[in-house]
């Protein structure tokens, strides 16, 4: 089993529609959660931590649910710039080396 | 913008030959990281470094070396390139945000082996 499982996608929604996506983890001592943003051909770059009692950045809201052992992203009033590949990242421990990435969800937004 | 330079951006090589890939990084970050990708599969992490000369291996690190003997520089080699290491590599650096460690990672390097 991966230490870390995303539905590849993708994921198609119309402009404005909201989309929702969760990531699975397979390790319960897991301290820290994260999602990264992956334009095609570019870099992973930071999107959001996910706090343990849930976290809201403008259009984006993270929930973690230790007790299913999962992460979820909501994107709501989806913009044609939200698409893209979102990645998981799992922290095993306190040395942050020991990140798990999962292989992403891709996200079409549609006009 | 973490002041990450990849170098080069791409590279076509031949099977056996060496190749080093390099990572310049400008704002003097102690942890610096290489990661492959592949489709199917999430970054996944050759070497890692905590400072001028300690290094250390990740979970893919076969086929690969490293060396940091400067904080700014940190390159990966691969002493005889096979066909298994076409890839993305790209190289990351860790930042402190609030109670966190951060990645930052650059542009990366595209590098088939034929």
């Amino acid at each position: 089993r991966k230490e870390v499982e995303q539905d590849p996608g993708p994921f198609n929604v119309p402009e404005g529609a909201t989309v929702a996506f969760n990531c699975t983890y397979s390790n319960s001592a897991s301290q820290s959660f994260f999602w990264y943003r992956q334009d095609c051909r570019k870099e992973p770059k930071l999107l959001m931590s996910v706090y343990s009692s849930g976290n809201e950045d403008g259009r984006f809201t993270a929930q973690l649910n230790r007790a299913s052992q999962y992460i979820s992203l909501l994107i709501r009033d989806s913009k044609l710039s939200d698409s893209a590949t979102y990645l998981c990242v799992v922290n095993k421990d306190t040395n942050d080396y020991k990140l798990s990435f999962g292989a992403g969800t891709t996200v079409t937004v549609r006009a | 913008d973490a002041g990450i330079t990849q170098s080069p951006r791409h590279k076509v090589t031949e099977t056996g030959t060496p190749v080093t890939l390099r990572c310049h990084q400008t704002e003097n970050h102690r942890y610096m990281y290489w990661y492959r990708q592949d489709p199917g599969h999430g970054l996944r992490l050759t070497h890692y470094s905590y400072g001028v000369k300690d290094t250390d291996k990740g979970e893919v690190s076969d086929g690969y070396s490293v060396s940091r003997s400067k904080t700014e520089d940190f390159l990966l080699t691969l002493e005889s390139a096979t066909s298994s290491q076409t890839s993305v590599y790209f190289c990351a650096i860790s930042e402190s945000v609030g109670n966190y460690e951060k990645l930052f990672f650059g542009s990366g390097t595209q590098l088939s082996v034929l």
